[in-house]
């Protein structure tokens, strides 16, 4: 049973335009959730976090909203750049405990 | 400041061996966690190390064992390896076990099982 969901394997943004990558969770005790992005042969890097405290968190061209009601983050980038093309990995945590991860979306910016 | 290290980047083993990870956390953190991403996946958590002592552990077989040494560094070792251990194998460090915030990654090892 899988408690954080990425329900789009893939995702194709042209460059300069909005990209929107959904994660939802069904575990209603997680109380910080974060993005990671991954490029090929590299590892995980943490990109922007929300407490659940909050609706919002912006940094730079990254932008997390959080819809606790909904069970629903997303993670906006604008604009798009070809850099941003990864792996993009949603992640759950409740204090104490171990994070979980969604599968990830595979976004592709084309110039 | 070096980040988070694993060794090796890749190996290959056959089905039955035994295969250690190394990880050396980034300066600084004393909490080590190991993960498994097996291929078209999300990592999924094996265990977590603080103070020398495995204090959560997902859903892994015993065949899956680690230790924590005094300088915070971890090894993971995989017992009698089926094929579907292939997968890259995470390494993820943490200022203190319990605090909010990101986990830090290693760039991974690669096992491949034949």
């Amino acid at each position: 049973d899988q408690q954080v969901k990425q329900n789009s394997p893939s995702l194709s943004v042209q460059e300069g335009r909005i990209s929107i990558l959904n994660c939802d969770y069904t575990n209603s005790m997680f109380d910080y959730f974060l993005w990671y992005k991954k490029y090929p042969a590299e590892g995980p890097t943490f990109l922007i976090s929300i407490s659940s405290i909050k609706d919002k968190n912006e940094d730079g061209r990254f932008t997390v909203f959080l819809n606790k009601s909904a069970k629903h983050l997303s993670l906006h980038i604008v604009p798009s750049q070809p850099g941003d093309s990864a792996v993009y990995f949603c992640a759950a945590v409740s204090y104490g405990q171990n994070f979980v991860f969604g599968p990830g979306t595979r976004l592709s910016v084309l110039p | 400041d070096a980040g988070v290290t694993q060794s090796p980047t890749h190996l290959i083993k056959t089905r039955g061996q035994q295969v250690t990870l190394r990880c050396s956390p980034k300066s600084g953190h004393d909490t080590v966690s190991w993960y498994q991403q097996a291929l078209g996946q999300g990592p999924q958590f094996i265990f977590q190390y603080y103070e020398e002592e495995e204090r959560q552990r997902g859903n892994f077989p015993d065949r899956f064992s680690g230790h924590q040494f005094p300088n915070y560094s971890s090894e993971l070792n995989v017992n009698a390896l089926l094929l579907g251990d292939s997968a890259l194998y995470l390494c993820a460090s943490s200022p203190r076990q319990g605090a909010a915030g990101e986990l830090f990654f290693g760039e991974g090892s690669r096992l491949t099982v034949l």
